[in-house]
């Protein structure tokens, strides 16, 4: 098993830019988290789906903020334009559901992207 | 709404000390609990976790967990640490009626000196 695929690693942009991060989740999971994570903030949950529909953004920090899961197999996290206070790592998880009263299993990271704005 | 308390910030113990890292969590219904380590530069990584049955649960390398419910705690331990557990730890939890939904605590920083 591959495991959660995150691209690219690391990211260096100048301020303005257009950044998309990109997660591929382990096959069979039907829920897929973006989370960011600084050292003033820890970590914190951005946005997460359930069977690619998005079910919580609340945590997305502004409209230059969007994330997309078009299949089961693909997810986008995209900043437009990108700023300074966005340099962290990102990091992508994926789950499945136990059962439907709505437990979670583990949720598997990937390695995360390092995003270097300027 | 739910939350997950880490009260140890920043832990320093030396080879072979025992650990103690604490979590508390305020939700009233069934949970599954979670620790997750970070090492250096890493990603997050499992290190046990607890659904039901036993509340003593043991994980990776050496760890263990107690489910007290009463105190809505899920404390990790392990008996003699080593310079490799050199980690953050975090604490997690998912509640029933959340959905996938994780609530993760604000981590501790271990740091074992040799």
């Amino acid at each position: 098993d591959a495991g959660v695929i995150q691209s690219p690693r690391h990211e260096v942009t100048e301020m303005g830019q257009e950044v998309t991060l990109r997660c591929k989740p382990i096959s069979g999971h039907n829920s897929l988290f973006w989370y960011r994570q600084t050292m003033m903030r820890g970590l914190e949950l951005l946005i997460y789906f359930n069977n690619n529909v998005p079910i919580d953004d609340s945590g997305m920090p502004e409209d230059r903020f969007s994330a997309k899961m078009p299949n089961a197999s693909f997810s986008t996290l995209k900043i437009q334009p990108s700023e300074p206070r966005d340099s962290a790592v990102y990091f992508c998880a994926s789950s499945s559901v136990l059962r439907a009263s709505f437990y979670s299993d583990t949720q598997y990271f990937g390695p995360g992207t390092r995003l270097t704005v300027l | 709404a739910q939350s997950v308390s880490q009260h140890n910030h920043h832990v320093i113990l030396s080879e072979a000390a025992s650990l103690e890292l604490g979590c508390n969590y305020s939700y009233g219904g069934t949970v599954n609990l979670f620790w997750y380590v970070q090492y250096p530069g890493q990603h997050l990584q499992l290190l046990l976790k607890y659904f039901s049955g036993d509340p003593l649960v043991k994980g990776i390398k050496g760890f263990e967990a107690e489910f007290i419910k009463s105190k809505f705690s899920f404390n990790l331990r392990k008996p003699s640490v080593q310079w490799s557990d050199t980690a953050e730890y975090f604490c997690a939890v998912n509640a029933q009626g959340t959905g996938n939904q994780f609530y993760f605590g604000t981590g501790t920083s271990l740091t074992v000196i040799p």
